[in-house]
């Protein structure tokens, strides 16, 4: 597709149980962002994804959080032992290269989580 | 106190009123982004900019690196420009997070009929 494409669109699930967050960046994209946006608040960042180095994840809250990004392409985002605070819009951004070399980021639509 | 402070945070206008959002930052960046969000939540990326002024329809965004100070204007306002404005930096090191954004907490704007 033309755009950055995330799955689900809305998931709502148990409290306890893992949830699975899917972005597909722009093709020939290098970097992939992931950030959380929490009711009320602003975009927090998650994890960088660039090329084959290894990701930068200093923004995950806790280690029930993972990412992962096959062939350099399609990344997931994985919460485990969901927790009601995980409850947020969940975006992903990708770009050309890195934003240092001052390119631009895509977003795409964002998946709500709900934890109940 | 945030890297990223925007100002107003929310904003009710009338169709038609030229609408400024502000956007003020205290580190040294290499680019400044202005986002919109609508109400499901997706976001679109407005405009880049590292220096001087752009435009798009009736949308204008400044920045002054000087002063460490960007603006995003919209002339002719109409309600479907109702939404969320995000200002986000590009840092210029590297530190835990800054190859990605510095985002503000965003205005929320409403333009009424």
């Amino acid at each position: 597709g033309a755009g950055v494409s995330q799955s689900p669109s809305n998931k709502v699930t148990e409290k306890g149980k893992d949830v699975e967050l899917r972005c597909d960046p722009i093709s020939g994209h290098t970097a992939l962002y992931w950030y959380r946006q929490s009711l009320g608040q602003g975009l927090e960042f998650l994890i960088y994804f660039q090329g084959n180095s290894a990701p930068d994840k200093s923004g995950l809250p806790s280690d029930r959080f993972s990412a992962e990004r096959t062939g350099g392409s399609v990344s997931t985002l994985t919460i485990q032992r969901t927790q009601q605070e995980d409850s947020a819009v969940y975006l992903c951004a990708s770009s050309l290269g890195q934003p240092r070399l001052n390119t631009e980021a895509f977003f795409g639509q964002g998946t709500r989580l709900t934890v109940v | 106190k945030n890297e990223v402070e925007q100002s107003p945070q929310n904003l009710t206008a009338q169709e038609g009123e030229f609408i400024t959002i502000n956007c003020s930052y205290s580190v040294g960046i290499s680019a400044l982004h202005w986002l919109q969000q609508h109400p499901g939540g997706g976001i679109v990326s407005l405009f880049m900019l590292s220096s001087g002024k752009k435009k798009h329809g009736r949308l204008i965004a400044t920045i002054n690196i000087q002063e460490k100070h960007s603006s995003l204007h919209i002339t002719a306002s109409h309600p479907r420009d109702s939404a969320v404005y995000i200002c986000a930096v590009i840092v210029g090191r590297s530190r835990g997070g800054a190859d990605g954004l510095t985002f503000g907490k965003g205005t929320h704007l409403i333009i009424q009929p």
